[in-house]
């Protein structure tokens, strides 16, 4: 069974620095991963999705980039404000058989 | 505007009382899914449906059921609530599995079960 790791559970960091924020998962046969950003009381919003044939994916400060051989992805959020304090959670899938697992999530604070 | 929508986003319920919560989607997704999200657990998949007709447990299937009738709506049912399914809930879809396939969720139900 796929297990899905993100490591810190928690992070907090000035405004203006860079964010690094790690998923880790067992089986490297994946056919996706994704990132999503999760608000207090709020649903999933997909930020990036990177398929198993890509090595990274890019949108605005958004960075994220997949090791397969390693079994790591790190998500990368370019100088960093208030707004993007939430929780980031990555998900591995769904595979074939439609099983979608998700890491724990980092929740990220950002202080002005 | 392309969204998932549950229904109710609230809902205070007591042991036994059946009660759905429904799930529809406007992207003509073929894939739909649900998760419970409990603090310190994270996101766990109770049932998925890969099209109309077709539905699979998940990690945490026991005391839900799941129909796909058509292909907009995935409802969950649970048939007798217990205090352990209180949760907030999330249904999601996707145009498939496999690559490239952005995953969309709705806003999640919170359900109190006392």
């Amino acid at each position: 069974k796929q297990e899905v790791t993100q490591i810190p559970a928690a992070l907090s960091v000035p405004e203006g620095e860079n964010l690094v924020l790690n998923c880790s998962f067992t089986d490297s046969a994946i056919y996706n991963l994704q990132w999503f950003r999760q608000d207090p009381g709020k649903g999933l919003t997909s930020l990036l999705l990177i398929q198993s044939s890509q090595r990274e994916q890019t949108s605005g400060r958004l960075n994220a980039s997949l090791d397969k051989s390693s079994g790591r992805s790190t998500l990368y959020i370019a100088a960093s404000q208030p707004g993007d304090s939430a929780t980031y959670l990555c998900a591995v899938g769904p595979d074939s058989w439609g099983k979608l697992q998700f890491g724990a999530g980092t929740q990220v604070v950002v202080t002005p | 505007e392309a969204q998932v929508t549950q229904n109710p986003r609230y809902l205070i319920t007591v042991t036994g009382k059946k009660l759905t919560v429904t799930c529809s989607q406007n992207m003509n997704h073929e894939y739909m899914s649900w998760y419970r999200q409990d603090p310190g657990l994270g996101l766990r998949q109770i049932y998925y449906s890969m099209n109309v007709e077709v539905t699979d447990k998940g990690d945490v299937p026991e005391g839900y059921k799941v129909s796909r009738k058509e292909k907009r709506n995935f409802p969950l049912i649970l048939e007798s609530p217990s205090p352990n399914q209180t949760s907030l809930y999330f249904c999601a879809s996707s145009l498939g599995v496999g690559g490239g396939h952005t995953i969309y969720f709705g806003e999640g139900s919170w359900l109190t079960v006392v």
